[in-house]
């Protein structure tokens, strides 16, 4: 059974940093592109960062470029998103998602960042 | 980067109803469209891809369709468990955008 679970979450100051993992177990892990959504308090989805299998490729949205870092450990099934200069308006509960040819077919079930002082 | 957009935001139906969601895209992607469904407090799940694939184990009820920049999410026949948010995903390129969701509510 595919299982992505999310830690790392908190309350942090606005200008802080936080890093979330993600742990994978129930498929090959290295075998698969990873992802990061976001979802603001009563708001939609948000595509944050992607990341290839084995890290030669990552893309961000343009609201975090220059600000977060997208990683992965294949030795450890783990994925990771280091979180720096933090805003308000990254307030939100972050997903750990599989990608599957574009799609996102596995999620975990997220991890709440909330920015404030 | 492409935009997509949904309508209605907000849908009212009734158990039995036919139910029809749009998101149209800002440029072509061909037939590289996801349907998700989510629930309060929960993750969103799969329920199509590209564009009118379903996903394993989804409801026959649910099906989609089109191509290029407009495309439909249709539930046949409306179900208790249905009612929740449904946002399209676009993945014709590297950096993917959701809609902005359609919240199904009971009439």
């Amino acid at each position: 059974e595919v299982q992505l679970v999310e830690s790392g979450g908190g309350l942090v100051q606005p200008g802080g940093s936080l890093r979330l993992s993600c742990a994978a177990s129930g498929f090959t892990f290295s075998s698969y592109w990873m992802s990061w959504v976001r979802q603001a308090p009563g708001k939609g989805l948000e595509w944050v960062a992607n990341i290839k299998q084995d890290g030669s490729e990552k893309y961000y949205v343009d609201s975090v470029k220059g600000r977060f870092t997208i990683s992965r450990d294949n030795a450890k099934n783990s994925l990771y998103l280091q979180m720096n200069s933090l805003r308000a308006e990254d307030t939100a509960v972050y997903y750990c998602a599989r990608v599957w040819n574009g799609i996102f077919d596995y999620w975990g079930q997220g991890t709440l960042v909330t920015v404030s002082s | 980067d492409i935009q997509m957009t949904q309508s209605p935001s907000t849908l009212s139906a009734s158990v039995g109803d036919r139910v029809t969601i749009t998101c149209r895209a800002s440029q072509s992607i061909s037939s590289w469209l996801a349907w998700y469904q989510q629930k309060p407090g929960k993750a969103p799940k799969l329920l199509i891809y590209k564009a009118s694939s379903l996903e394993s184990g989804v409801p026959s009820r649910f099906s989609g369709s089109g191509s290029g920049t407009e495309f439909t999410l249709t539930i046949s026949s409306l179900q208790p468990d249905d009612f929740a948010t449904y946002y399209c995903q676009q993945y014709n390129s590297y950096s993917r955008t959701f809609g902005g969701g359609t919240k199904v509510e009971i009439k």
